[in-house]
């Protein structure tokens, strides 16, 4: 079974550009997450979709951040403009359904580097 | 509020037994969890505790106290590989989300 997959594995840009990340989580699974997880932190919730509804974006920085999952299976996040405190490594993790048992499975995460 | 305390950094010796520490205070529990992160690599999902007591997997055992809010994972005869960030994280009541910890980063020495 494959995993969860991101791309880019890594991407640098200037502050104020603009940047998308993508990420296909595992087959069959309805609940996806996007994370933010700085250097030395844990990872940080930025939004949970269920199928191709928001769940949750209450952390999710919405005058430069926007994520969507419009067919319910792969998703994008976005940043625009980027600032320097945006470097971090952004997780995608997607679990069968969200509920008390169920598992989150991660992706090998992107890292963003804003100068 | 809510809060995952762990130690910022343990080191220990190969072949040795190590045990990683996790106090919480949350709003709701509805189990803990702990996963190992490689540098640079992203979380492996390791165990699932949300009744009191011991869950053994191979080397690696998790401990959970409900009354008291803590858990340990143990890890036993310890391999160079083990060297990684250890989070523990706490599904809690909102959305089935998860807390996390900062984790804690394992050296193992030879």
């Amino acid at each position: 079974e494959a995993g969860v997959a991101q791309s880019p594995r890594y991407k640098i840009i200037e502050k104020r550009q603009s940047v998308a990340f993508w990420c296909n989580p595992i087959s069959g699974h309805a609940t996806l997450y996007w994370y933010q997880q700085i250097l030395g932190q844990g990872p940080k919730l930025l939004i949970q979709f269920q199928n191709n509804g928001v769940v949750d974006d209450s952390q999710l920085p919405k005058d430069r951040f926007s994520a969507e999952r419009l067919k319910g299976v792969d998703s994008t996040l976005k940043i625009q403009p980027a600032k320097l405190e945006d470097s971090a490594v952004y997780l995608c993790a997607s679990s069968l359904v969200a509920s008390v048992s169920d598992t989150q499975y991660f992706g090998p995460g992107t890292r963003l580097t804003v100068l | 509020g809510q809060n995952i305390d762990q130690p910022t950094e343990m080191t220990a010796t190969e072949g040795a037994i190590v045990q990683i520490n996790c106090t919480y205070q949350t709003s709701g529990f509805n189990g803990l969890f702990w996963y190992q992160q490689h540098a640079g690599e992203a979380p492996t999902f390791l165990s699932y505790n949300v009744l009191d007591g011991l869950e053994e997997k191979g080397r690696f055992s998790s401990f959970l106290s409900r009354s008291k809010g803590y858990s340990y994972l143990l890890l036993k005869e310890l391999q160079m590989k083990d060297s990684a960030s250890y989070l523990c994280a706490v599904r809690g009541d909102s959305n089935y989300q998860l807390i996390w910890g900062a984790g804690t980063k394992l050296i193992i020495k030879p």
